[in-house]
């Protein structure tokens, strides 16, 4: 299986001060038509996992533009850059290239 | 306005039965291929298992090969999972979500394995 492996696991941040999470997988996610399948994922507390970011960097409908995403092959990056403070939660990383689809352990954010 | 409900969760003892559906409004559904995934308390989230929206295709994961049965009715817009022989382990919320990227999630159905 593909290991997904987030870093850091927990993230104290000041609001209005950017955020950086990073996640590392154990094989290339490029799939063999060229597309890289990885997600980022936020789970406010209480709340169903909400996808923020396919395809490494293409942000979904709804979600602030502060949120951005990029990386390649097995290096992964999620930026926000300002923190506010709905931003609280737990944010996952994903990968759909591999079958078993497997997740990062999780980071949570929260404000300092 | 994609929807996703799950029901069917509940109290179950190990080595019991239960059966998740999750009603799917919104979009069209049979277009769509469907997977579920659990998030144990207080942990992370752990894919499950994952169907081609003509039910061709199926995938499981090791933890759940063999005892669940991912399934649909695409004339009822309709997603279940029958999970057999449970055990404590299973214990977590249920959530189905839509899609090959798992873009649209439900709110979940809590399944206790427990004596």
């Amino acid at each position: 299986d593909v290991v997904m492996t987030q870093s850091p696991l927990s993230l104290p941040v000041t609001l209005g001060q950017p955020a950086s999470i990073s996640c590392r997988s154990s094989q290339s996610l490029v799939y063999s038509d060229g597309n890289t399948y990885f997600n980022w994922f936020q789970q406010r507390p209480g709340q169903s996992p909400r996808r923020l970011i396919y395809k490494v960097s293409n942000r979904d409908s709804g979600v602030p533009d502060r949120f951005s995403g990029s990386g390649s092959g097995t290096d992964f990056t999620l930026n926000i850059s300002r923190v506010e403070a709905e931003d609280v939660g737990v944010y996952y990383c994903m990968q759909y290239t591999h079958w078993p689809r497997t997740f990062g352990q999780g980071t949570k954010v929260e404000i300092k | 306005e994609v929807q996703l409900v799950e029901s069917g969760g509940g109290l179950v003892q190990p080595g019991g039965s239960l059966r998740l559906s999750c009603a799917a409004s919104g979009f069209t559904f049979s277009s769509h291929s469907m997977s579920w995934v659990r998030q144990a308390p207080g942990k992370g989230l752990e894919w499950v298992s994952y169907i081609s929206g003509s039910s061709s295709i199926t995938y499981y994961a090791d933890s759940v090969k063999g005892r669940f049965t991912i399934s649909r009715d695409n004339a009822k817009s309709s997603l279940y999972l029958q999970m057999e022989s449970l055990r404590a382990e299973d214990t977590a919320v249920y959530y189905c979500a839509s899609g090959w990227g798992v873009d649209f999630w439900g709110q979940g159905t809590l399944v206790t394995v427990s004596s």
